[in-house]
């Protein structure tokens, strides 16, 4: 069965550090999600893309986070520079087209821990 | 802005009984859709069931079924039969049937199920 794919699974880094994690999405899928969950907390959307070009990016610290996905496959998220407050699981998940009733498939997510 | 309440941030149950999991939400739209997701312990999220708000009908998935009541914005999940691979976080979400196609989730529910 086809899963989304994200690395590292953890990874820890000192402030003001940059980091990137990188998803794979289900193969033929068009829309890719980045969430983040915070702990104890539910997921929340940084960013949206559409094949490669980003249908909302509305909760993406724009002055620290940045995201892509060149070819519309795969995708890499970044931090930089990282803060406390940015520790927490960062979610990707994928669906066949987008839209209201498309399933979203999550990958295993990436725990980050910021010192 | 849409809003999902989970009021029960711990839950257990014994194995072969039933629980419900309570879900509230706020919005002003008509026409969304509901999702319970899973979220075992180190594995990736995954959806259990989803109920379209134009259905009166309650969705069903073999032991999980869901209590939608439109009025009162409230969506809770029953697990019947419940199995010591029922454990894990439970998450309701919420999304538009028309703009931004984003989960909107709750904090979650820990489900034990004692043995």
């Amino acid at each position: 069965e086809a899963e989304v794919a994200q690395s590292p699974r953890y990874k820890i880094t000192e402030k003001s550090q940059a980091v990137a994690f990188w998803c794979d999405p289900i193969s033929g899928h068009a829309t890719l999600y980045w969430y983040r969950q915070i702990l104890g907390q539910g997921p929340e959307l940084l960013v949206q893309f559409q094949d490669e070009s980003v249908v909302d990016d509305s909760q993406l610290p724009k002055d620290r986070f940045s995201a892509e996905r060149l070819k519309g496959v795969d995708s890499t998220l970044k931090i930089q520079p990282a803060e406390l407050g940015d520790s927490a699981m960062y979610l990707c998940a994928s669906s066949l087209r987008g839209g209201s009733t498309d399933t979203q498939y999550f990958g295993p997510g990436t725990r980050l821990t910021v010192l | 802005a849409q809003t999902v309440t989970q009021s029960q941030p711990e839950m257990s149950v014994q194995e072969a009984e039933t629980v419900t999991l309570s879900c509230t939400y706020d919005t002003s739209e008509s026409d969304y859709y509901l999702f319970w997701y899973k979220q075992p312990p180190s594995r990736q999220m995954i959806l259990v069931i989803r109920q379209e708000a134009y259905k009166q009908q309650n969705a069903t998935e073999n032991r999980f079924s869901v209590n939608f009541q439109k009025a009162a914005k409230s969506f809770s999940l029953k697990i019947s039969d419940s199995q010591l691979g029922d454990a894990a976080m439970y998450f309701c979400a919420y999304r538009s049937a028309s703009g931004s196609e984003k989960l909107v989730f709750g904090k979650g529910t820990k489900l034990t199920v004692n043995p």
